[in-house]
């Protein structure tokens, strides 16, 4: 098993610029994540499904897109990209047992507006 | 809403001693999932343990070991017999009851000293 991939590792933007960071899991997991981390602030959830085609807001969606059209792949999308969206995103995945569900994570992905 | 706090931006620790790294949370719901991860410099997010809310006891797994105090709600996560590769982030998180979204601390930065 790959786990979860994430492409790009690293990427330069300029200010309005759009892009979509790819995540993807070979495990079958029904939830997937996306987090950005910034210095001193930990990990801040941005968006999350629980399945596909059911996606939610987490504590910092502003400006970013997800979509969920199949199990394994949850993309995050940057519309017009600010200097403020510079940070390093990390994608993740459970599953849903309540009794015990590791986060999975992948390997992060370094962002760089200008 | 959930918290975790973490009050140790940065600890010390001489290689072969043991090290507590300190996790105090807040939340309303009586189920719920504590975890600790590991952050290398290389920026992968590493699982270390997990204490569900239920357990009657202290989670350990190999040199980790997470001392719950529950009436505390603290769970501080102590690493015995510290090694030079311990030297990372460390980031505590809950999970919440009716969901799998993590919430995270701003994380402790451990230096293992020869």
């Amino acid at each position: 098993n790959a786990g979860v991939t994430q492409t790009p590792k690293f990427q330069v933007l300029k200010t309005g610029q759009s892009m979509t960071l790819q995540c993807a899991q070979d495990m079958n997991h029904e939830y997937m994540s996306w987090y950005r981390q910034d210095p001193g602030m930990g990990l801040r959830l941005i968006h999350y499904s629980v399945g596909a085609g059911i996606t939610d807001q987490g504590e910092v969606p502003n400006g970013y897109n997800v979509s969920r059209s199949t199990t394994e792949d949850f993309p995050l999308r940057l519309l017009s990209a600010a200097p403020s969206q510079t940070s390093v995103y990390f994608c993740a995945s459970s599953t849903m047992d309540r009794t015990f569900n590791e986060q999975f994570f992948g390997p992060g992905t370094r962002l760089t507006v200008l | 809403a959930q918290k975790i706090t973490q009050t140790q931006p940065g600890m010390f620790v001489q290689e072969k001693e043991a090290v507590t790294l300190d996790c105090t949370y807040d939340t309303s719901d009586q189920s719920y999932g504590l975890f600790w991860y590991k952050q290398p410099s290389s920026g992968e997010m590493i699982f270390l343990i997990y204490q569900g809310s239920y357990d009657e006891q202290n989670a350990t797994e190999g040199r980790y070991s997470l001392n719950f105090q529950k009436a505390r709600k603290s769970a501080n996560l102590v690493i015995s017999a510290s090694q030079l590769g311990d030297s990372a982030m460390y980031f505590c998180a809950m999970r919440e009851t009716s969901g799998s979204r993590l919430t995270f601390g701003e994380g402790t930065q451990l230096t293992v000293n020869p």
